[in-house]
């Protein structure tokens, strides 16, 4: 069965500090792994989609990089306004396009 | 280029009322995808359109269906709703069937059930 899993939960940062979340899927026949930014009680915000091991997708201070069993979102020297959810999903193309998504990590970036 | 709209964003029912959200897709996409989002989990696949037919359902019980019309845009019906049906309901839209695909949300309708 397709799972996608994220960690950690909740990551507490603060401004300047570093820090990397992690998506790991298991999918057969992987056809794109994507990031999406939620902030509390909005829509998902696309960011990234990534298609093979060894892509990485760059966005100000958001990178995104692809292995054949997980990925990362590296967030260099966060500011408060990277404060959100980051959600990670698999499409799961026996049933159409349905993306099959992780928990989330909340991120709380403290100035 | 319009983005993916929904409508109301908030609602309030009580337990056994039916209720209809609805969705206007992204321009130029003709598949449209609704979620299930409880407080603090990742969003649940309910079912997705492709030009007016059901392509897909997840794991929700048939009081929960829905419609795609001509211009792509979707409604969401729940019948005798129920507490646990309280959550965000997103409607994302995207482009083909061929997978891998961006689906990009809509702002969401927030649903409290008392």
């Amino acid at each position: 069965e397709d799972q996608v899993t994220q960690s950690p939960e909740a990551l507490r940062l603060q401004e300047g500090e570093s820090s990397s979340l992690n998506c790991s899927y298991t999918v057969s026949g992987l056809r794109g792994l994507f990031w999406y930014r939620q902030d509390p009680g909005k829509g998902p915000e696309f960011l990234f989609t990534l298609y093979s091991a060894g892509e990485e997708k760059e966005k100000e201070r958001l990178k995104a990089t692809l292995t054949k069993k997980e990925s990362f979102l590296h967030i260099t020297a966060p500011k408060p306004e990277d404060s959100a959810t980051y959600l990670c999903a698999v499409p799961f193309v026996a049933a159409g396009n349905k993306l099959t998504f992780g928990g989330g990590t909340r991120v709380l970036v403290k100035p | 280029e319009t983005g993916v709209t929904q409508s109301p964003t908030h609602l309030i029912k009580t337990r056994g009322q039916q209720v209809t959200l609805r969705c206007s897709s992204q321009s130029g996409h003709n598949t449209v995808s609704w979620y299930q989002q409880a407080l603090g989990q990742g969003p649940q696949f309910i079912f997705q359109y492709y030009r007016e037919e059901e392509n897909g359902r997840g794991n929700f019980p048939p009081r929960f269906s829905g419609l795609q019309f001509p211009n792509y845009s979707s409604e969401l019906n729940v019948n005798a709703l129920e507490l646990d049906d309280s959550a965000l309901y997103l409607c994302a839209s995207s482009s083909g069937l061929a997978g891998g695909e961006t689906q990009y949300f809509g702002p969401g309708t927030r649903l409290l059930v008392l």
